[in-house]
């Protein structure tokens, strides 16, 4: 069973317009989320985290948001750039500590 | 932040052989995990790397598979074994602190013909 999903494998938006990726999740226990970047012959890089304890995060043009009782996370990057183009995980810490990865999702951001 | 190299990069290998790949990490570290990423999935955990005892394997992995080394703080290898199409994946080495951001080396890139 999937207990990290980003529903959207693709995502494509103009340059300077709001990139929101999505996620959610299955596990209430969970209560903390990680987003990660991944360009194309390169290992996935950490972007930005949520503990929830919060229900929003802001790192420049990045800001992730949590809704709890939905079991659902979202990162919106504004304004997006062409090299924000890469797939996007979402990762949820397990109880045991583990990291739990969405399927990723893929944005385009045309010039 | 940790910086961690990974070789081969990419490799096309026969079904039924074996390849080893290589993780270094610039610094101490006590664990270091493999991860696979399999076509249009998601990154999963094979097993957790621990220096001076045998690996920690995840559900639906194996040692016989996978075998794992981890001599030292700074170094492990995972072998892919007896490879078959269904092998063909990219395989990243992962460090940090379980529960906390982790940095992933480049990848390895398998494809089983």
């Amino acid at each position: 069973d999937q207990q990290v999903k980003q529903n959207s494998p693709s995502l494509s938006v103009q340059e300077g317009r709001i990139s929101i990726l999505n996620c959610d999740y299955t596990n209430s226990m969970f209560d903390y989320f990680l987003w990660y970047k991944k360009y194309p012959a390169e290992g996935p890089t950490f972007l930005i985290s949520i503990s929830s304890i919060k229900d929003k995060n802001e790192d420049g043009r990045f800001t992730v948001f949590l809704n709890k009782s939905a079991k659902h996370l979202s990162l919106h990057i504004v304004p997006s750039q062409p090299g924000d183009s890469a797939v996007y995980f979402c990762a949820a810490v397990s109880n045991t500590g583990k990291l739990i990865f969405g399927q990723g999702t893929t944005l385009q951001v045309k010039p | 932040s940790a910086v961690i190299s990974q070789k081969p990069s990419r490799d096309i290998c026969q079904r039924g052989t074996s390849l080893t790949i290589q993780c270094q990490v610039d610094s101490q570290v006590t664990m270091m995990f493999w991860y696979r990423q399999q076509p249009g999935q998601s990154l999963t955990l094979i097993a957790t790397a621990n220096q001076g005892s045998e690996a920690t394997y995840e559900s639906g992995f194996v040692i016989d598979k996978f075998p794992i080394s981890r001599p030292n703080l700074t170094f492990s290898t995972l072998t892919v074994s007896n490879m078959s199409p269904e092998d063909s994946s990219i395989y990243l080495c992962s460090v940090g602190n379980r529960g906390t951001e982790a940095f992933f080396g480049q990848g390895t890139r398998l494809t089983v013909v």
